[in-house]
Formats: structure tokens, sequence, C-alpha cells
């Protein structure tokens, strides 16, 4: 079942421009992560919040995360046109609970960062 | 280099005939996972095992099976692949030692697969 949700589904905006991704999820989580897919490629992790942090940066990218409100934001500032790509949310539970071992991604959202 | 290896990246075959997916991980990591991703519907989680024999069902099982004999190997196999199986598969590890809460997982490049 599909738990994290992302939105909107596709960006376009101005190189240097910052470029804001949001996730909402239904269930209770421990950790929400963001990652990144060049188009055909892997996915490659960017960042992890955990359900007791509210606000985590890494370089230009800034998380948010309310738990009351199910929901988790991407931030992308001054953007690129490296930048370009599908930008994903995933929830993970606790492996030890022995229920829901896994990590759930959204459907993803394009982003296009025009030069 | 920590790497996820997969095999082949792209592979065309026809309905009905035996594939196997291999899959390779060299971080020691406890969990791997298989997913598909389609368009319009993300990526979609197909079988995990969390340690050497433990496997467990993902979201959408059904056409495949998978084996977890050493730790680092994660073969993906269709006995009968069919047409709606065509897709884009991609493998993951993740280590559970750190946290043993849901952690960041480690793609490979992705096998495209085509079912005629």
């Amino acid at each position: 079942s599909q738990q994290g949700e992302e939105d909107p589904q596709a960006l376009s905006i101005q190189e240097g421009e910052n470029a804001t991704m949001n996730c909402s999820y239904k269930t209770s989580i421990n950790n929400l992560q963001w990652y990144r897919q060049n188009s055909g490629r892997g996915l490659v992790h960017l960042i992890l919040i955990r359900s007791n942090e509210r606000e985590k940066h890494s370089g230009r990218l800034r998380v948010t995360l309310d738990t009351s409100k199910k929901s988790s934001s991407l931030l992308i500032t001054a953007s690129r046109a490296a930048d370009t790509a599908s930008y994903f949310c995933a929830t993970g539970v606790d492996f030890y609970t022995g229920a829901n071992s896994k990590l759930t991604f959204g459907k993803g959202i394009t982003l296009s960062v025009r030069p | 280099e920590a790497q996820v290896t997969q095999n082949p990246r792209y592979l065309i075959t026809v309905t009905g005939k035996k594939l196997t997916v291999t899959c390779s991980q060299n971080m020691n990591h406890e969990y791997m996972s298989w997913y598909r991703q389609d368009p319009g519907l993300g990526l979609r989680q197909i079988y995990y095992s969390m340690n050497v024999e433990v496997t467990d069902k993902g979201d959408v099982p059904e056409g495949y099976k998978v084996s977890r004999k050493e730790k680092r190997n994660f073969p993906l196999i269709l006995e009968s692949p069919s047409p709606n199986q065509t897709s884009l598969y991609f493998c993951a590890s993740s280590s559970l030692r750190t946290s043993g809460i849901g952690d960041t997982q480690y793609f490979g490049p992705g096998t495209r697969l085509t079912v005629l």
C-alpha cells in the first residue's frame, strides 16, 4: 500500500528559485526519507528525518516534519538545472516490531529546473 | 566502493522463459529488498529480506520468488514471466545495526525488463 503521497506531481521553476515539495502520509512512522532519482537510474538517498525531529538541513536541502499533520516538506534552495530529477518521499517503520518492516515510497514529484 | 550491483541491466525475454536477476551488495547489510517501478505507480516493493534465510512478501509478490542464502546476494526469480512484469526493477539494501528502524536504503542501478 502506498503510504507517502507527494504534492505537487510536477513542478517547473527557474534556476535560482526555491523548490518546495510536500509529502503526506497516513499512519504512524518512525522516520521519513527523501530520495532523488535521475531519469531511469537508481534512487539516491537525500535526507532522513526521524519522528522526534521537526527540521533538518543538509546543504541546500531543508526538510520539515509535522507528525500532527502527518506531513513533510522538502525545500531545495537556490535551485540549479542539475536538480532536475524525480523526488520521492518514503516512510519508514520499526523493523523490530515485526509489523510492516519496510520503507514505503510515494509516486514521486517531477522537478524541472529551467536554466 | 560501497555499492549495490544488479545484473543484467537490460533484458528482453519471452513469456514463460524463466529468468533470474541478480543483486549483490558489499556493505554487509542485513536488509535487502526488491522494488518494481512503473509509470504512475511509483515504487512498489516485491519482496524483502531481514537477513539470511529470512524473506517476506512486499506489496506485489505475485509471480516472483527470492532467496537469501548468503548475506550479500538476493536474487529475484521470475519462474514464468508474463508481459505485465515488464518493468524497471531495483534492488536495495540497508543496515539494521544502527537503529533497527527503517534506515537509509542504497539502491542498485536498475534492471529494465521487457517480457514479450
